[in-house]
């Protein structure tokens, strides 16, 4: 399985933007960039994913990297009900159709 | 907002005991999935189902797990004689006929084994 590197945590501002960095020196061509987040006694929650170009949704956006090789979870402005873990996946049909969790990001907002 | 239901949210059981969780996924949903997390630690999938037969499974799904999709709406993991390793959250999740297989995962039922 392809890997992942995210900092352990990162910390932010409520009201303010957080950016969330991930690394993926080994993607391949056709791997697929997946976020989920897991809030505090929840199941994990999907919030974006992209291959190449950059991707916006309601609940976040997703700046990919020309070379593909990172990529950054961008939360435009950071409420308490974002702190959560966040995770970053590589995901692919040919790794079966499993997402390969780390130990993500624990964010946390401050009031 | 369709989402993925999951019951019971709390389930105790003494070791050796046979327990099945049950999991409703999205409707139009065609993939299903078991994952747990034992406390503290990672995420772990365990295993994918599709078309009613296993289509993937991890070396923690072994012979005493058992999924079933018993009929159009239900998803179970059958635990068969528990043990007290199998103590954790277990999180179903299902994704639609799409390449990019994104997945919706259900609020999760907590095993204790005594």
């Amino acid at each position: 399985d392809a890997k992942t590197t995210q900092p352990n945590s990162m910390e932010s501002n409520e009201e303010e933007p957080v950016h969330l960095p991930c690394n993926h020196s080994t993607i391949s061509g056709t791997d697929y960039i997946h976020w989920y987040r897991q809030l505090p006694s929840q199941g994990p929650e999907y919030v974006i994913h992209g291959l190449t170009s950059n991707v916006n949704n309601r609940m976040a956006s997703l700046a990919i990297a020309e070379d593909r090789k990172s990529s950054t979870l961008i939360l435009h402005r950071a409420t308490l009900r974002d702190a959560a873990v966040y995770y970053c996946i590589l995901y692919h049909m040919e790794y079966g159709n499993k997402l390969v969790f780390g130990a993500g990001t624990i964010l946390r907002v401050k009031s | 907002e369709p989402e993925v239901t999951q019951t019971p949210s709390h389930q105790v059981t003494q070791m050796g005991q046979e327990v099945i969780l049950r999991c409703v996924p999205i409707s139009n949903h065609l993939y299903f999935y078991w994952y747990r997390q034992i406390l503290g630690q990672k995420v772990e999938f365990l295993v994918s189902f599709y078309n009613n037969e296993i289509s993937e499974k991890s070396e923690i799904f072994d012979d005493q797990f058992s999924v079933e999709r018993p009929d159009g709406s239900n998803f179970t993991l059958k635990i068969r004689s528990t043990k007290l390793e199998d103590s954790a959250m277990y999180f179903c999740a299902s994704s639609a006929a799409r390449r990019e297989h994104e997945q919706y995962f259900g609020p999760g039922t907590r095993l204790t084994v005594t």
